[in-house]
């Protein structure tokens, strides 16, 4: 089974700086989707950014990127020019390619964000 | 367009008594998922659906929880004979095929049972 890790229960950052969340997994297969969602206090998830592990080329999504450390499994998000509505949890997720398990998302416990002036 | 929605927003009941929580789906999406978040922890996957059937129901943790779709598009997630345990934000998300599709979800089901 599939595990996913966020080690860090809450970070702060001030507004227009950069601040780096980190997500470890745990896999045996080869191909899977990773993912970055953010869930502020309204609850609803929101996708802020996604990598399939074949790509070598990390993802960016605007002030949004990851380092996607495939060897190490891990994948990290950073944060560039933070905002003040940034802040939110933020959870990792894993994604199976298998045909039998690519239903679900496995989720981290999240990392708390604040923005601070 | 409109997204994923999902009523009722809050739901308080008794232990003991039955719940039914709806998610209406994006419009044109076939698949369907729900998800159960407990205080501080992630989403945990429940139950997914391939238009009308339930193609992986591996995480409903026991027969109180049951979940239909039977027009393929809005889903009810039905608990019976609620526990305290059973209290948590209940997720609904949809996606366009499934499989390698991104979800989209909605804004849950905070159910508490007191």
């Amino acid at each position: 089974a599939q595990t996913v890790t966020q080690s860090q229960p809450e970070m702060s950052v001030q507004e227009a700086e950069t601040v780096t969340l980190s997500c470890t997994y745990d896999t045996s297969e080869s191909d899977y989707y990773l993912f970055w969602y953010k869930q502020p206090p309204s609850r609803q998830m929101i996708l802020v950014i996604r990598q399939e592990a074949y790509k070598q080329q990390n993802a960016t999504e605007n002030r949004f990127s990851v380092n996607f450390q495939k060897a190490a499994k891990s994948f990290s998000l950073k944060i560039s020019d933070s905002q003040l509505g940034d802040a939110a949890m933020y959870f990792c997720a894993y994604r199976s390619m298998s045909t039998g398990t690519a239903s679900k998302l496995t989720f981290g416990t999240g990392t708390r964000l604040q923005v601070t002036l | 367009g409109a997204g994923v929605s999902q009523t009722p927003s809050n739901k308080v009941t008794e232990k003991g008594k039955y719940v039914e929580l709806r998610c209406d789906p994006i419009s044109g999406h076939t698949a369907l998922y729900w998800y159960r978040q407990s205080l501080g922890q992630g989403p945990e996957f429940l139950i997914y659906f391939q238009g009308t059937g339930a193609a992986d129901d591996s995480g409903l943790p026991n027969d109180r929880f049951f979940a239909v779709r039977p027009e393929g598009s809005v889903s009810t997630l039905k608990i019976q004979r609620t526990e305290r345990g059973d209290s948590a934000v209940y997720l609904c998300a949809s996606s366009l095929y499934g499989f390698t599709d991104t979800q989209y979800f909605g804004p849950g089901t905070r159910l508490t049972v007191l």
